[in-house]
């Protein structure tokens, strides 16, 4: 079946500071890629996503690149913020399939 | 708009009883999903509804587990006989389609289940 693979934290940095968080997963033919939040006291929200190889997704300055010949999905802030502190999910969709099979979730805290 | 609902946030019951889950999804979304969240994991798929045609379910829902949709609105998820093992955060979540055709998934906070 499907499954992802991520970074384990927790993942302490100081603000400023540049952030990369992996993510590789197995899937068969062409699946989308999500990146998921969970806030503190909040519900899970969709943060960015890659549809095909090569998209790039982008949103609050944080980016991923769909990378098929290594099956990843990186991460990257230039710049973290304390805002930023939060578990990231690294999702991924089969095509056609409704099923979001999600990684175990790095605990991300940022120290000013 | 007021996002994905969920009652009660939090439960804890003794093992054996049964307890039910409420989640409202966003008005008008026709594709209503249950994952469950355990502790120091990622969410696990559960089942999901297109309106009130249950059309996939995961083994990991046994038969002690129930979901239902009657009008295509809410939904209820219902354990019977819980077991400590079922203690976990059981998520409700929906869409307007699907995502398969680009809509996003959003997610309610979350029901927690404590078993004692």
């Amino acid at each position: 079946g499907d499954s992802v693979t991520q970074m384990e934290g927790p993942v302490t940095l100081s603000e400023e500071a540049f952030l990369t968080i992996n993510c590789t997963y197995t899937a068969t033919g062409y699946p989308s890629l999500f990146w998921y939040v969970q806030y503190p006291g909040e519900g899970l929200q969709l943060l960015l996503k890659a549809t095909k190889a090569d998209d790039k997704g982008s949103n609050k300055g944080f980016e991923a690149t769909y990378r098929k010949e290594t099956t990843s999905f990186h991460l990257e802030k230039g710049s973290v913020q304390v805002s930023d502190s939060a578990v990231y999910f690294c999702v991924v969709r089969r095509f056609g399939n409704e099923k979001l099979t999600f990684g175990t979730g790095t605990r991300l805290t940022i120290i000013p | 708009d007021t996002g994905v609902s969920q009652d009660p946030r939090h439960k804890i019951t003794k093992r054996g009883q049964n307890v039910t889950f409420r989640c409202d999804p966003i008005s008008e979304h026709n594709r209503l999903y249950w994952y469950r969240q355990t502790l120091g994991q990622g969410p696990e798929f559960l089942t999901y509804f297109q309106n009130e045609a249950q059309l996939e379910k995961s083994r990991l829902l046994s038969d002690r587990f129930s979901a239902e949709r009657p009008k295509g609105s809410f939904s209820t998820l219902e354990i019977q006989r819980t077991e400590q093992g079922d203690s976990a955060m059981y998520l409700c979540a929906s869409s307007l389609r699907g995502p398969s055709s680009g809509n996003t998934i959003y997610f309610g906070e979350g029901s927690w289940l404590t078993v004692v």
